[in-house]
């Protein structure tokens, strides 16, 4: 079974530049999620979806950042513009629909640099 | 509001015990636990749920209690594939999925 995907895996910009980041969750999982990793920090809940409604986006910081999840598969995150302490680990996860969705499978993240 | 972990880093030579610890100042429906090796993606290790139900595959256990809003994993005869840092995920299972709020993590280092 194919796990979750991610692109980029790496990126650096400038600050005030826009990026975005892709996610490819696993094959029928209803549910994605977009976390965002600080060096040192544990996953921070950016925006949860279940098929390609929005659940819970409390946490998005919608001046810049923005995320859709088009036709309930691949979702795309984007900031913009990029800010310094945007600098993180963007992670995707993926689970099934209840009663199994307590076990989130997570990508490989992307890294993103911002100078 | 975010679960508090303890100890914040421990090392270990292969085959001792360790416990980490998980406590938040909200009521826990469900305690979810991940490992996460340094540069890769966090993996699902084990769920504790509010009644007692646990469910998981690694062998590491856990508990779970409720009335201390507390939970602890367990890693007895340590190897060195547990090192990594592991993370205590609390928030609720709804249809919708699992909303989770991470702690700041446990760093885990197995020594031969």
């Amino acid at each position: 079974e194919a796990g979750v995907a991610q692109s980029p895996r790496y990126k650096i910009i400038e600050k005030r530049q826009s990026v975005a980041f892709w996610c490819n969750p696993i094959s029928g999982h209803a549910t994605l999620y977009w976390y965002q990793q600080i060096l040192g920090q544990g996953p921070k809940l950016l925006i949860q979806f279940q098929n390609n409604g929005v659940v819970d986006d409390s946490q998005l910081p919608k001046d810049r950042f923005s995320a859709e999840r088009l036709k309930g598969v691949d979702s795309t995150l984007k900031i913009q513009p990029a800010k310094l302490e945007d600098s993180a680990v963007y992670l995707c996860a993926s689970s099934l629909a209840f009663p199994y969705s307590y076990e989130q499978y997570f990508g490989p993240g992307t890294r993103l640099t911002v100078t | 509001q975010q679960p508090v972990q303890s100890p914040q880093a421990v090392i270990l030579r292969e085959g001792e015990d360790a416990v980490i610890n998980c406590s938040s100042s909200k009521a826990l429906y469900s305690v979810h636990w991940y490992r996460q090796k340094h540069g890769e993606a966090p993996v699902f290790l084990m769920i504790l749920l509010k009644g007692g139900e646990q469910k998981g595959h690694e062998k590491i256990s856990a508990s779970f209690n409720e009335k201390k809003q507390q939970s602890s994993l367990y890693l007895t005869a340590s190897q060195l594939s547990y090192s990594g840092t592991y993370f205590c995920g609390t928030g609720k299972i709804e249809t919708s999925g699992s909303r989770l709020t991470f702690g700041e993590g446990t760093q885990l280092t197995v020594n031969p």
